[in-house]
């Protein structure tokens, strides 16, 4: 089935400590993003990438790192440098600047 | 810049009907409506592309109206799978580059 696969579904991070979520999609869809939503709030957008090897930050992209050496993965690194990382991160894929399709999310919280 | 929902939310019994409002500062090119249930991804509603074009999916519709830059989502006898929270969302243009964004939610409860 087609779909987008975000791993794992809960993650703990230490501070000081880098953390990977995992984004894979088999969708062939071009454009992947990443978004943060934290309790009860929308979604804000962090990085989106329109093609292979290139990306560009969204609104909220400082203390986070992407990567986009295949079409199918994306990436996202929570640094250290990201003081208050808890939240709901969801992946999503689409069109242009446009998600049409979301992953189920990782909930990242703070040890 | 970013869409303003309004209500922010809502009680409706099952079987009453709903109308969520979307509005934009910044021109709206198209809009689009998504549901997201509690601990859950947003899933995608419907996409209305001109202005004035209604769309209609089982018994939630939605319009769109250009002119006053601002889409409205009705949902007519309201079912309990009606609960969640409801974006839109829009491209908007910014300084010669474009950018998707979100609206501030809608979080509405049926109650059998």
């Amino acid at each position: 089935d087609g779909g987008i696969t975000q791993s794992p579904k809960y993650l703990f991070r230490k501070e000081g400590q880098n953390v990977t979520l995992s984004c894979e999609q088999n969708l062939n869809h071009d454009a992947m993003y990443w978004y943060r939503q934290d309790p009860g709030q929308g979604l804000r957008l962090i990085y989106y990438s329109q093609i292979v090897n290139d990306f560009q930050k969204g609104d909220i992209a400082e203390g986070y790192s992407v990567s986009r050496e295949k079409k199918e993965s994306f990436p996202l690194t929570v640094t250290s440098a990201q003081k208050n990382p808890t939240a709901f991160y969801l992946c999503a894929t689409g069109t242009g600047t446009r998600p049409q399709h979301f992953g189920d999310g990782t909930r990242l919280s703070i040890l | 810049q970013q869409p303003v929902q309004s209500p922010q939310a809502v009680i409706l019994r099952e079987g009453e009907d709903a109308v969520i409002n979307c509005s934009s500062s910044k021109a709206l090119y198209s809009v689009h409506w998504y549901r997201q249930k509690h601990g859950e991804a947003p899933v995608f509603l419907m996409i209305l592309l001109k202005g004035g074009e209604q769309k209609g999916h089982d018994k939630i519709s939605a319009s769109f109206n250009e002119k006053k830059q601002q889409s409205s989502l009705y949902l007519t006898a309201s079912q309990l799978s009606y609960s969640g929270t409801y974006f839109c969302g829009t491209e908007i243009s910014t300084s010669g580059t474009y950018k998707y964004i979100f609206g501030t939610g809608t979080r509405l409860k049926v109650l059998a």
